[in-house]
């Protein structure tokens, strides 16, 4: 129930082109929704987030789309750049009973922009 | 500093070993969460902190494992007897509010491999 689902594992796409990577969940709990971008040798960094009152958030290139019901969410890379290329996090996150916030991820997605 | 920083950051360790991994967060940042990332899949929830207080210790694998923050500030995350299972990245984050729904700032990990 605390599971984040996300695809695809790998992704390519040409230089300019769009980039999309999906994530579903299950626990209704869970009320926000972080995107983090990994390279190698480097911890996820915090791309772009978003709570579930709100259907769609866009920061420069980067748009979440949320859909409640469904309980999915993805975020969409346009222009992909070859320095988009790393490893992609969906997130999900809630209050635990203890007090203390969790955050699970999801496996993450490889993305490959080929110039 | 200007980011959250981990020490050492490989540690080869032999089997039935003990190892102590060091995470300095960012100034005044009240969360501090533990994460194990295996190679090639997304960060796993170990612990997390609150100032001093350790409020949830439900992801630490085994009674090997052990964290403490005992200024609210610096933490350590010890694992005795290491096993070859225990090999993974292991990743720091913190957050500046006590539930960390502002997202995490990450370390870029110690890698641990035990041989």
């Amino acid at each position: 129930q605390q599971q984040v689902k996300q695809s695809p594992q790998s992704l390519i796409v040409q230089k300019g082109g769009i980039s999309i990577i999906n994530c579903a969940y299950e626990n209704t709990a869970f009320d926000y929704f972080p995107w983090y971008q990994q390279f190698p040798g480097k911890g996820p960094a915090l791309l772009i987030a978003i709570r579930p009152d709100v259907s769609e958030k866009k920061e420069g290139r980067f748009t979440i789309s949320f859909n409640k019901s469904a309980k999915q969410f993805s975020l969409h890379i346009m222009d992909s750049q070859p320095g988009d290329s790393a490893t992609y996090f969906c997130a999900a996150s809630f209050l635990g009973n203890t007090g203390g916030f969790k955050t699970i991820f999801g496996a993450g997605t490889r993305l490959f922009v080929k110039a | 500093g200007a980011g959250v920083s981990q020490s050492p950051r490989y540690k080869v360790a032999k089997r039935g070993q003990d190892v102590a991994l060091r995470c300095d967060p960012i100034s005044g940042h009240v969360s501090l969460f533990w994460y194990q990332q295996a190679l090639g899949q997304g960060p796993e929830f170990l612990t997390y902190f609150q100032n001093e207080a350790q409020l949830d210790k439900s992801g630490l694998p085994s009674d090997r494992f052990f964290a403490e923050r005992p200024e609210g500030s610096v933490s350590t995350l010890k694992i005795q007897r290491t096993q070859q299972e225990d090999s993974a990245v292991y990743l720091c984050a913190s957050s500046f509010g006590q539930t960390g729904s502002y997202g995490y700032t990450f370390g870029s990990g110690t890698r641990l491999t035990v041989v």
